[in-house]
C-alpha cells in the first residue's frame, strides 16, 4: 500500500462527456503526477502539479486539465471525451527534492463508449 | 510515445529459475527505474540506478545499466509465483518531474 488513493476505481462515460478523477497524495508528499496507461502499454506522462501550479506537461491536448488543492490532493479533468481516452489513469505522488521515486495509486479505469 | 522498448514482451519461467528483462532507451538520462505492476493496477517502485552507476542490488533484484548502449537489465533471482506481474523500466532526464516508461515485460512464474 502506497497511501495514494484514487476515486472512482471504475468509470463508464460516453463520447463527448466530461469526467473528473480524484487523487489523494501520500502524507507528506506535495507533488502529484498523472499518467495515462492504455491497454498493453506503459504509462504516459500527462502533467505534474506542485504547490497548486502545473509544473510540466506531456503531449496531451488542452482538454486534459488538472488541479491541485492546498492539501495536495488533485483532480484530473477530461473534456469532450473520445473513444481513445479509454485507459487506466494513474496518479502518483512524491515529495519535492525526491521526485525521482513515485508512489502510485491503484488507478481509475475509464471506459468511453 | 514510449522512451524505449523492453525485451522480451512476455516471459514464462518455472518457480526457482532466474528471470532477466532488458530495457533500451533513446535519450540521455539522469536515472533509470524499474517498476512492477500487478493485474493492470498501480505501479510499485522496485529500484533506481543513476547514470553514473553500473550495477545495483536490492534483495533478489539486480539491475545493470550501460549508458554507452542505452540499455538496462533487471534480473530477478530464485523467482516465486508471487513475482508474476508486468515489469516496466522508466527513465528520467534532466527534467526529473517526468518519467518515460517502456512498454513492459509480462512475467509469468509457474509454480
Amino acid at each position: 500500500e502506497t497511501g495514494v488513493t484514487q476515486s472512482p476505481t471504475h468509470l463508464i462515460k460516453t463520447r463527448g462527456q466530461q469526467v473528473t478523477l480524484r487523487c489523494s497524495s501520500q502524507s507528506g508528499h506535495n507533488t502529484v503526477s498523472w499518467y495515462q496507461q492504455a491497454l498493453g502499454q506503459g504509462p504516459q506522462f500527462i502533467f505534474q502539479y506542485y504547490r497548486e501550479e502545473e509544473n510540466g506537461r506531456g503531449n496531451f491536448p488542452p482538454r486534459f486539465s488538472g488541479l491541485q488543492f492546498p492539501n495536495y490532493s488533485s483532480e484530473l479533468n477530461v473534456n469532450a471525451l473520445e473513444l481513445d481516452d479509454s485507459a487506466l489513469y494513474l496518479c502518483a505522488s512524491s515529495s519535492r527534492g525526491h521526485e525521482e521515486k513515485l508512489f502510485f495509486g491503484s488507478g481509475t479505469q475509464l471506459s468511453v463508449l | 510515445s514510449q522512451q524505449g522498448e523492453e525485451d522480451p514482451q512476455a516471459l514464462s519461467i518455472q518457480e526457482g529459475e532466474n528471470a532477466t528483462m532488458n530495457c533500451s532507451y533513446k535519450t540521455s538520462i539522469n536515472n533509470l527505474q524499474w517498476y512492477r505492476q500487478n493485474s493492470g493496477r498501480g505501479l510499485v517502485h522496485l529500484i533506481l540506478i543513476r547514470s553514473n552507476e553500473r550495477e545495483k542490488h536490492s534483495g533478489r533484484l539486480r539491475v545493470t545499466l550501460d549508458t554507452s548502449k542505452k540499455s538496462s537489465s533487471l534480473l530477478i533471482t530464485a523467482s516465486r509465483a508471487a513475482d508474476t506481474a508486468s515489469y516496466f523500466c522508466a527513465t528520467a532526464g534532466d527534467s526529473s518531474y517526468k518519467l518515460i516508461f517502456g512498454s513492459g515485460t509480462r512475467l509469468l512464474v509457474r509454480p
